[in-house]
C-alpha cells in the first residue's frame, strides 16, 4: 500500500512570495490533516478535513494560509504571502476513519525556508 | 486545551543502556496516547499507542503504560541500540472529542556505541 505523499520535499522562497504545497493521503481514508512543524517543536494542527469539508480550521492563519481538498482526494495548502516565522516542516497525515480515535499515517513532509 | 509536556532534550546514552522518556498530558475526557519516532531524514512513524487506562503499548522493545492517576505516558526500553537514534514525540488525541493529535515538543535521543 502506497504511504502519504507530499510534494515538493523542500522549497526555498523570499517572504511576501506565496508557495503552495501538495498532499496525496493514503486511498481510501477519508480523513486528511495539515500539520505545521517548526524547528525544536512538536507538530501542530493547521486543518483538518472530513472527506472533502473542513472539520477543525481554528489554528490557520487565515489571512495568509488556505488548504482546499477538492473532490475528497488530494489536498493543496497555499501560503501568501510568506513571512519569515512560516519556515517550518509542513506534514501531510491521513486517517481512515473520523469515528473514534485512529492512527494516522505522515507523509515526508515538505520544508520551507523563508528568507 | 488539551496538551503533552516531555522531558527536556536531548537525550545521550551508551549502547543497551536503560531508556526512559518521562510524558504526562493534560487533557478533557478520555484521550487515546501515542508515541512517534522520527528518524533522521523521514517522517514521523507510530511506535506504539494506547486507548485506556492501564493498557499498555509495546513495539520494538518500547514499552509505555497509559497512568491515568498520574496523567502520564512514559517511554522505556530496557536496552537501546545505535538504530534508535531518532526524536520521540508524545502524542494524546480525543481528549475533547477530536480527531487531531497534541503533541509535545519532542525528545532527540542519541545512542553512542
Amino acid at each position: 500500500e502506497a504511504g502519504v505523499a507530499q510534494s515538493p520535499r523542500y522549497k526555498i522562497i523570499e517572504k511576501r512570495q506565496s508557495v503552495a504545497f501538495w498532499c496525496n493521503p493514503i486511498s481510501g481514508h477519508a480523513t486528511l490533516y495539515w500539520y505545521q512543524q517548526i524547528l525544536g517543536q512538536g507538530p501542530k494542527l493547521l486543518i483538518q478535513f472530513q472527506n472533502n469539508g473542513v472539520v477543525d480550521d481554528s489554528q490557520l492563519p487565515k489571512d495568509r494560509f488556505s488548504a482546499e481538498r477538492l473532490k475528497g482526494v488530494d489536498s493543496t495548502l497555499k501560503i501568501q504571502p510568506a513571512k519569515l516565522e512560516d519556515s517550518a516542516v509542513y506534514l501531510c497525515a491521513s486517517s481512515p476513519t473520523d469515528i473514534g480515535n485512529y492512527e494516522q499515517y505522515f507523509g515526508p513532509g515538505t520544508r520551507l525556508t523563508v528568507t | 486545551g488539551d496538551s503533552v509536556t516531555q522531558m527536556e532534550g536531548p537525550v545521550t546514552l551508551s549502547e543497551e543502556a536503560f531508556l526512559t522518556i518521562n510524558c504526562t498530558y493534560t487533557a478533557t475526557g478520555y484521550p487515546s496516547l501515542f508515541w512517534y519516532v522520527q528518524y533522521p531524514g523521514e517522517g514521523l512513524q507510530l511506535l506504539l499507542k494506547a486507548t485506556k487506562a492501564d493498557d499498555k503499548g509495546s513495539n520494538k522493545g518500547f514499552e509505555a503504560t497509559y497512568r491515568k492517576e498520574t496523567t502520564s505516558f512514559h517511554l522505556e526500553k530496557g536496552s537501546v541500540q545505535v538504530s534508535d537514534s531518532a526524536v520521540y514525540f508524545c502524542a494524546l488525541s480525543g481528549g475533547q472529542g477530536a480527531q487531531k493529535l497534541v503533541f509535545g515538543q519532542g525528545t532527540r535521543l542519541t545512542i553512542n556505541p
